[in-house]
């Protein structure tokens, strides 16, 4: 069975631009959340996708937003970049209703906002 | 919001010895779950717990939950140097939005030199 994908590995933007990150869900798996992890910190909770809306949302603000499609994959958005937006996102795919022990990690984004 | 304390934030082991971490919330959890994370690569589940007072191990490593459902902690018994990382606790609490981990900061866990 494929794991959890994401891309792009890095990517360095400027400050103002707008981003797009892409995961792929791992096999079998129908819900997708997406983490912020600044350096040196552990990962923080964005938001959750199943059935193509947002099921959770942590505390950040409406500039991040996100997509799901028919295939379970998912993007994350985020306008108007800012420095501190500079961090590893990580996309955990699951089966809707698992605990913590039903989520794969992907390897993350780097996104560095200069 | 919650938040987790996790101590030590980094250690340093010496091939063989037995090392521990330990995480606080200053809210209660139903599930506890510990994860290592390598370098450039997402987090993977080491242990998950799910009731208070559990003890569970995996290997070389052992996590309980607390009985108070506000802590738990790791132990890696003789350990190796592929240990070397960084582990992170998590708490889940059922139906919170987005069935959401809370993370703690890590322990970083190093190599004597």
């Amino acid at each position: 069975e494929t794991g959890v994908t994401q891309s792009p590995t890095h990517l360095i933007k400027t400050r103002g631009q707008q981003v797009t990150l892409r995961c792929s869900s791992q096999s079998g798996h129908n819900t997708v959340s997406w983490y912020q992890q600044a350096l040196g910190q552990g990962p923080q909770f964005i938001f959750q996708y199943y059935r193509e809306e947002e099921n959770g949302r942590g505390n950040f603000p409406p500039r991040f937003s996100g997509l799901q499609f028919p295939n379970y994959s998912s993007e994350l958005n985020v306008n108007a970049l800012e420095l501190d937006d500079s961090a590893l996102y990580l996309c955990a795919s699951s089966l809707y209703g698992g605990g913590g022990y039903g989520y794969t990690f992907g390897s993350g984004t780097r996104l560095t906002v200069v | 919001g919650q938040q987790l304390n996790q101590s030590p934030q980094s250690m340093f082991i010496q091939e063989g010895e037995d090392v521990s971490m330990n995480c606080t919330s200053s809210s209660i959890f139903n599930t506890w779950l510990w994860y290592k994370q390598d370098p450039g690569e997402g987090p993977v589940l080491l242990i998950a717990l799910y009731k208070a007072g559990e003890l569970t191990s995996n290997g070389r490593l052992t996590a309980q939950f607390g009985i108070t459902r506000k802590d738990s902690f790791l132990n890696i018994s003789a350990s190796i140097p592929s240990d070397v990382g960084i582990y992170f606790c998590a708490g889940q609490l059922y139906k919170a939005a987005g069935n959401k981990l809370t993370f703690g900061g890590g322990t970083r866990v190093l190599v004597k030199p």
